[in-house]
């Protein structure tokens, strides 16, 4: 069935890295996203990987992707209080832009 | 470029009411998906349309609907409202909504509380 898990909570000191872990179900997607949400906004589109790509970086973001064991990553290098947020990752599996979402991870960055 | 615009930001209702929900999108993309978030069920998928025409849809009851006019801009409409209602609810748009390729651009949402 469709399933996307993350774990819900990670506390981590500023200036530390963060990792973020999801799980999926489906492999045949040709994306993967990750999304935040700040309080009281809408989802902002941080980073996404290709299908057939293991690593993607984009400045402090590295986006890992294990298809053998449907496993995504996010790292965020030097993490700030602004990282402060709800991060989602997302499965288009769904078809015209039916995104499947995880439960989100709330990322508490504290100095 | 403007983002996915919403209106209104904040709806408060009350039981047995009606409410529609409006959305823009970003100039050029011609498709529009809506989502429902809340606290315990998380983000989840009310229906995509494209062309004015709905291609997908979400494991919701028929008190939800929605519609595209010809200049993409859609609205969502949710019948006889009960507590349950009460959510985030979150527009996206991309340009083509072809397959699992074309990235979706997120509003800021519009907030109902059901009375």
């Amino acid at each position: 069935g469709e399933d996307v898990e993350q774990s819900l909570f990670l506390s981590v000191r500023e200036g530390d890295s963060s990792v973020i872990n999801c799980t999926y179900t489906d492999s045949s997607s040709t994306y993967l996203y990750w999304y935040k949400q700040e309080p009281g906004a809408g989802l902002q589109l941080l980073t996404y990987i290709f299908s057939n790509m293991d690593m993607k970086q984009d400045q402090r973001l590295t986006v890992l992707l294990n298809k053998k064991d449907k496993h995504l990553s996010l790292r965020i290098a030097d993490t700030q209080t602004g990282d402060s947020a709800i991060y989602f990752c997302a499965d288009p599996l769904g078809g015209y832009n039916k995104l499947i979402f995880g439960a989100g991870t709330r990322l508490a960055v504290h100095p | 470029k403007a983002g996915v615009t919403q209106t209104p930001r904040y709806l408060i209702k009350t039981r047995g009411q009606q409410v529609t929900l409006s959305c823009s999108p970003i100039s050029g993309h011609r498709s529009v998906s809506w989502y429902q978030q809340t606290p315990g069920q998380g983000l989840q998928f009310l229906f995509e349309y494209f062309s004015e025409t709905q291609r997908n849809k979400g494991n919701f009851p028929g008190r939800f609907s929605g519609r595209q006019f010809s200049n993409s801009r859609s609205e969502m409409n949710v019948s006889t409202l009960e507590l349950g209602d009460s959510a985030l609810y979150l527009c996206a748009s991309s340009l083509s909504g072809s397959g699992d390729t074309d990235t979706q651009y997120f509003g800021p949402g519009t907030r109902l509380t059901v009375l």
